[in-house]
């Protein structure tokens, strides 16, 4: 069975000040690996898709990495419109559906 | 850009009636799906459509649960006899060629 799971649960940070969630899986057969951001009641918007391991997105201030058992999604100078709850999920090769992590729930002050 | 929508935006039933939600998934999408997500809670599939059927389910998925595209637009989930744990954001995805789910911002169930 497909298993995420991420850390920390909740993050603050100070404008400017740069740090790494994680997301943790065990997976039969990676297809994909996928990171979301979901804003308090609305849908996940979708950010990253990696694929195989030493694989690097970037994108504005946000850039994901990942290895055979885990991904970071590295955050550098975040600003308070950063603040959202990001999701990691995992697609295998066998099923169609995402198996989604709990979320790291990060907020960043002025 | 196109985008999975959704409707009602909020729903609120009386335990033991019956509910319809909406989405139109993205035009050229093939593949559907509904997840929930208890407030709090993370993210749970329920089901994926693909080719007009069933593709796979969940636990969560039982008797009380059903899909349907009724025609080239819309997919539906209907919950048959709501319970007071069936309250979640029901999200709707659809994914085409390039393997990422899109999400719809999701329908707010309330069962009083």
């Amino acid at each position: 069975e497909d298993q995420v799971t991420q850390s920390p649960e909740a993050l603050r940070l100070q404008e400017g000040e740069s740090s790494s969630l994680n997301c943790s899986y065990t997976v039969s057969g990676l297809r994909g690996l996928f990171w979301y951001r979901q804003d308090p009641g609305k849908g996940p918007e979708f950010l990253f898709t990696l694929y195989s391991a030493g694989e690097e997105k970037e994108k504005e201030r946000l850039k994901a990495t990942l290895t055979k058992k885990e991904s970071f999604l590295h955050i550098t100078a975040p600003k308070p419109e950063d603040s959202a709850t990001y999701l990691c999920a995992v697609a295998d090769n066998y099923g169609q559906n995402f198996v989604f992590g709990p979320g790291t729930r990060l907020s960043v002050l002025p | 850009e196109p985008e999975v929508t959704q409707t009602p935006s909020h729903q609120v039933t009386q335990m033991g009636q019956e509910v319809i939600l909406r989405c139109v998934p993205i035009s050229n999408h093939l593949y559907f799906y509904w997840y929930r997500q208890i407030l709090g809670q993370k993210v749970e599939f329920l089901v994926s459509f693909y080719n007009n059927e069933i593709s796979e389910k969940s636990e969560i998925f039982d008797d009380q649960f059903s899909v349907e595209r009724p025609d080239g637009s819309n997919f539906t989930l209907k919950i048959r006899s709501t319970k007071l744990e069936d309250s979640a954001m029901y999200f709707c995805a659809s994914r085409g060629t390039s393997g990422i789910e899109f999400f719809g911002p999701g329908t707010r169930l309330t069962v009083l």
